[in-house]
């Protein structure tokens, strides 16, 4: 089955750092979202980017669908932006990388 | 209601005890799926249902867990003879159509504990 592979497994940076999160995937997919996991361990999604690249706020997200990765930036962090982040990919099923934990420290 | 919501919240039950956990969606949501998650750990997919019926089935780990949903709204859980390894967060989203657009949402999830 198709893998997901999320980059890197943790992360630390000081409040107001950038950041980048990668997910590589092994096959085609028609579906890609990005999902936050706050420390309480709700899930809320953030992008749903199966290509291209999109903006919210402080967060952007591009797909490159041709060569399987997508890319999660996060500009300006706040300590808020801290849990792990989950790359979810569906060629049918929903399938979810195993997350990159991120540590904003104040 | 206005999100998806999940009961118990938690449950801690002994090894060999049945337990079902309760999924209610988003009204109107068609999609539902289930996953685990262990500590640490990402999400496991275990079954999605469209409407009443459950295309995809192929997560469940094991013939003791079952799940099924009525009305094409609430769904249970149930898994039966619990063991250790059972222990995890059982999570459930749901999506307005199934599509591979759609968002999903997610409950707060139901952590089990299987003494």
């Amino acid at each position: 089955g198709i893998q997901v592979e999320q980059s890197p497994p943790d992360l630390i940076l000081q409040e107001g750092a950038n950041s980048t999160l990668r997910c590589n995937f092994s096959d085609s997919v028609n579906n890609l979202q990005w999902f936050h996991q706050n420390p309480w361990g709700q899930l809320i999604n953030l992008f749903y980017i199966p290509s291209g690249t999109k903006q919210n706020g402080r967060l952007s997200a591009t797909t490159v669908a041709t060569e399987r990765y997508s890319l999660l930036y996060i500009s300006s962090s706040q300590t808020t932006d801290s849990g792990v982040y989950f790359c979810a990919v569906s060629p049918s099923k929903i399938i979810f990388g195993s997350g990159t934990r991120l540590s904003i420290r104040p | 209601g206005a999100g998806v919501s999940q009961s118990p919240s938690n449950k801690v039950t002994e090894k060999g005890k049945d337990v079902e956990l309760r999924c209610d969606p988003i009204s109107g949501h068609t999609a539902l799926y289930w996953y685990r998650q262990s500590l640490g750990q990402g999400l496991e997919f275990l079954i999605y249902f469209q409407g009443n019926s459950a295309p995809d089935k192929s997560g469940l780990p094991s013939d003791r867990f079952s799940a099924e949903r009525t009305g094409g709204s609430v769904s249970t859980l149930t898994i039966q003879r619990t063991q250790q390894e059972d222990s995890a967060v059982y999570l459930c989203a749901t999506q307005l159509n199934g599509g591979a657009s759609d968002t999903q949402y997610f409950g707060p999830g139901t952590r089990l504990t299987v003494l």
